[in-house]
């Protein structure tokens, strides 16, 4: 199956820092690539989706400000919590689709962010 | 808005005993319908899809699943679980027009004890 990518896999930052995690796919083309949030024992939660070429749609009640998403190639989207509290560690998980109309959609490994 | 509801959130089981976790949905169009399993440290990965057909859905390592269209279910079974089952469960909707978003239910935590 096709591959999808994230790095890093876990980071620790302060507060009030930026950080940056970057969603890759290997081996596939991705003009549309989806950016989740999973807490602990809990359900993903939807948070954007990032367009290849165009601005990002984020879902209601995220805060397109805080968490900047780039999409500049067809295989790399980027994430950046910016300046990040304790309330955002959480992990991060990247999915892409195949194209065509009944695609699956590819996971990423997760980042795991911990915010001190 | 969509919605997904996963009846059991922790289910223990024990080696070769049958499998069946619920699965419920909410919308009103043309849905794809999915299973995914997350083993200890890993990422998702897909256990099966229904897109369009036969309601019964064969998937990988022996699962099935039954789309129900009347009763807005899509429930998963396996007849006999092994110890290497052990993992969460996540069902996913996407609707026919949704740009390919994945609405997850809440997850099922599936403990098999051999």
């Amino acid at each position: 199956g096709a591959v999808v990518s994230q790095h890093p896999s876990w980071v620790i930052c302060k507060s009030g820092t930026s950080v940056k995690i970057e969603c890759r796919s290997l081996d596939f083309q991705a003009t549309t690539m989806f950016w989740y949030r999973q807490f602990p024992k809990q359900s993903l939660m939807l948070m954007a989706t990032s367009n290849e070429g165009s601005k990002a749609t984020y879902e209601q009640g995220v805060e397109k400000d805080k968490f900047l998403i780039n999409h500049a190639s067809l295989t790399l989207s980027t994430l950046t919590v910016t300046s990040a509290h304790p309330e955002d560690s959480s992990f991060y998980i990247c999915s892409a689709p195949l194209a065509g109309g009944q695609s699956e959609q590819f996971f990423g490994p997760g980042t795991r962010l911990t915010v001190l | 808005a969509q919605s997904v509801s996963q009846h059991n959130h922790h289910v223990i089981l024990s080696e070769a005993a049958s499998l069946e976790l619920g699965c419920n949905y909410s919308y009103g169009g043309t849905v794809n319908l999915f299973w995914y399993v997350q083993y200890p440290g890993q990422h998702l990965q897909l256990l099966l899809k229904y897109f369009s057909g036969d309601p019964l859905v064969k998937g990988i390592k022996g699962f099935e699943a039954e789309f129900i269209k009347s009763k807005f279910s899509f429930n998963l079974r396996k007849p006999s679980v092994q110890w290497s089952d052990t993992a969460e469960y996540f069902c996913a909707v996407k609707g026919y027009n949704q740009g390919g978003k994945l609405i997850f239910g809440q997850g099922t935590e599936l403990s098999v004890k051999p």
